[in-house]
């Protein structure tokens, strides 16, 4: 059974730090892992995508990496803002055979606090 | 409307009334998702409806009785719900299956 953790659940960080938020998965057999965010009661928002078959993406200050054979996925944030402030999730799809399930497995998430 | 919306965004209802949520997604998808996020816990999967037709039930208890009339609109069900069932529930749509999930805001609900 898939399990996916993140580390840590909280950070609080000066507006500026550069910072990582790691997640971590038992199965590494996965079709695709991604990285949200999502405000306080609000819905998710999709960061980044990446396919098992690719190491990394990049979108603006976000970097996220993965390596799958150690079930690693880490999500580097630059020059943090107070509007980083958020709940980070992980999740994971896992692989089917050859097809992918379609289902998202998610961490707990890790709680952003950048203070100005 | 673009992307994914969903109503009511917050529902209060007793244990015995029966009441829907609405989600519906302007994207063009072909897949549609059910998530519950309660405190505390990983978002928990629900029901995945891909084309009209209903994938996966996660163990979901009877209570919740999902409806995907097209693949625009999902429905979520709800009758003789428990106090344990507050929770925010979040539909998502994606292109196909695992394809990079949107999520609407969500409906907050909270059983008395």
């Amino acid at each position: 059974k898939q399990e996916v953790t993140q580390i840590p659940a909280a950070l609080s960080v000066p507006e500026g730090e550069n910072l990582v938020l790691n997640c971590s998965f038992t199965d590494s057999a996965i079709y695709n892992l991604q990285w949200f965010r999502q405000d306080p009661g609000k819905g998710l928002t999709s960061l980044l995508l990446i396919q098992s078959s690719q190491r990394e993406q990049t979108s603006g200050r976000l970097n996220a990496s993965l390596d799958k054979s150690s079930g690693r996925s880490t999500l580097y944030i630059a020059a943090s803002q107070p509007g980083d402030s958020a709940t980070y999730l992980c999740a994971v799809v896992n692989l089917w055979g050859s097809s992918n399930t379609g289902k998202l497995i998610f961490g707990q998430g890790t709680t952003l606090q950048v203070k100005p | 409307e673009t992307g994914v919306t969903q109503t009511p965004r917050h529902l209060v209802m007793g244990m015995t009334n029966k009441k829907s949520l609405k989600c519906e997604q302007h994207l063009g998808h072909n897949a549609m998702y059910w998530y519950k996020q309660s405190a505390k816990k990983p978002l928990e999967l629900m029901f995945v409806y891909n084309f009209k037709e209903q994938t996966e039930n996660n163990s979901v208890p009877s209570r919740f009785s999902p409806e995907c009339p097209n693949s625009s609109h999902l429905f979520l069900h709800l009758h003789t719900l428990q106090p344990e069932d507050s929770a925010l529930y979040l539909c998502a749509s994606s292109q196909d299956l695992g394809m990079g999930e949107y999520f609407g805001p969500g409906t907050r609900l909270t059983v008395t």
